[in-house]
């Protein structure tokens, strides 16, 4: 049992490439999140998903797009990527929505630097 | 709306000292509050969380953190530290009957021998 994985750990990427972030959970959680990492800012949520085939936008969607084709899987894409978007991007999976075990699993992260 | 404030980015204690992290919130209706702790290069892992049913809650490695309504705290304390308490600590915030969680800035710990 992997839990939550990432892909790619690392990656540095030049203004205006594109990259898709892959998420991948095998505890048949039915929500998924992407948030970025920001020192002295926490994580703030990009985007969301309650289940597979949805995705909803949240605190900072802007320049990211998601997909949730799977229900095991979350991608988040950067279509052209900008210096504001050199982050850590985590991942994270709950079981449930809005139940008392609504636990986060979160995965290792990913470092995104963007020149 | 939601919020959490944590109070210091970075905490300094002498191991075996006792730890003291401090976490407020702001929310309309009783929430479900937690702590996450975050190692160099890692994930977030859960801690402890509240969920109204008793406000003094036990977590992971000895650490325990109080349910405070009147000052709407939820501060982390240990007893003792250990080198390997350094890391940094989230505190984060959900509503009940929501699935989203807001989490606060961070506290850095650092240990000191």
């Amino acid at each position: 049992n992997a839990g939550v994985t990432q892909t790619p750990k690392f990656r540095v990427l030049k203004t205006g490439q594109s990259m898709t972030l892959l998420c991948a959970q095998d505890m048949n959680h039915e929500y998924m999140y992407w948030y970025r990492q920001d020192p002295g800012m926490g994580l703030r949520l990009i985007h969301y998903s309650v289940g597979e085939g949805t995705t909803a936008k949240g605190e900072v969607p802007d320049g990211y797009n998601v997909s949730r084709l799977k229900k095991q899987n979350f991608l988040l894409g950067l279509e052209s990527a900008a210096p504001s978007q050199t982050s850590v991007y985590f991942c994270a999976s709950t079981r449930e929505g809005t139940g008392v075990n609504n636990e986060q699993f979160f995965g290792p992260g990913t470092r995104l630097t963007v020149l | 709306a939601q919020s959490v404030t944590q109070l210091g980015s970075h905490v300094s204690v002498s191991e075996g000292a006792l730890v003291l992290l401090r976490c407020n919130y702001s929310s309309s209706v009783p929430p479900y509050l937690f702590w996450y702790v975050q190692y160099p290069n890692q994930g977030l892992q859960l801690l402890l969380k509240y969920t109204s049913a008793a406000t003094l809650v036990k977590g992971i490695n000895g650490f325990e953190a109080e349910f405070k309504k009147s000052e709407t705290s939820f501060h982390l304390t240990k007893p003792s530290a250990h080198m390997s308490d350094a890391a940094e600590y989230f505190c984060a915030v959900r509503r009940t009957g929501g699935f989203k969680t807001i989490f606060g800035a961070g506290t850095r710990l650092f240990v000191k021998a």
